[in-house]
């Protein structure tokens, strides 16, 4: 089976840290993705990269930057956390199908605090 | 822009009746279609999806979908519900021509009780 983990299941930060939330798969997906899962908003796109070193904005990358510099690693990085910034966040990876009907493969989720 | 509308927030359902999770859509071109489902304390996990051909599709869990053109629709169905079925369910859409994002529904809670 397809995994993708992500490093922390629960994390509490103060305001104005910097927060890391790490992401690995272990399939040699392509694309990987990062979300944002709030209550009455569904899954809201912060960033994807669909390939190493590379990064495209979703809809709502800002306060977030991202880092790929490993196929298998997707990180996202909160520069100076902020309460409205507490949130569930999920990473998912897929391949690339040229006919975009592409399956995400999900990780647990990282939900993050900010006090 | 393409955009997904999950109408109801919860949807409770006996155990042994059958259930519907709605799901409507707006698209450019043609869709994709994808239906996720979420656990509790888990990620979301690929139940079925709808790219072309049978407007019936079947998925994971006797769980099926039907694609609906005309009323842009794309309803989750399963003909007896069951408790473990309850979690919450995702509706996303992608339009199939050139580069578009996947977008994701605001997600349904259903509850199955005994």
């Amino acid at each position: 089976d397809v995994k993708v983990t992500q490093s922390s299941r629960y994390l509490v930060k103060r305001t104005g840290e910097k927060v890391f939330l790490e992401c690995v798969q272990d399939m040699d997906h392509e694309n990987m993705f990062w979300y944002r899962q709030d209550p009455g908003l569904g899954l809201r796109l912060i960033y994807f990269s669909y390939d190493v070193k590379m990064k495209e904005k979703g809809d709502i990358p800002e306060g977030y930057s991202v880092s790929r510099e490993k196929k298998e690693r997707f990180s996202l990085i909160l520069e100076s956390a902020s309460t409205n910034q507490t949130s569930m966040y999920l990473c998912a990876s897929s391949f690339v199908m040229v006919s975009g009907a592409n399956v995400l493969t999900f990780g647990a989720g990282s939900r993050l605090t900010v006090l | 822009a393409q955009s997904v509308a999950q109408p109801e927030d919860q949807v409770n359902v006996a155990e042994g009746n059958p259930l519907t999770v709605k799901c409507t859509y707006s698209v450019s071109g043609n869709p994709y279609l994808f239906w996720y489902v979420q656990y509790p304390n888990r990620g979301l996990q690929f139940l079925l999806k709808y790219i072309t051909g049978d407007n019936l599709v079947k998925g994971s869990y006797g769980f099926e979908a039907e694609f609906n053109k005309s009323q842009t629709s794309f309803h989750l169905k399963k003909p007896s519900a069951l408790v473990s079925d309850s979690a919450l369910y995702f509706c996303a859409v992608r339009g199939n021509t050139g580069f578009q994002k996947l977008v994701f529904g605001t997600g349904t809670r259903l509850l199955v009780s005994p």
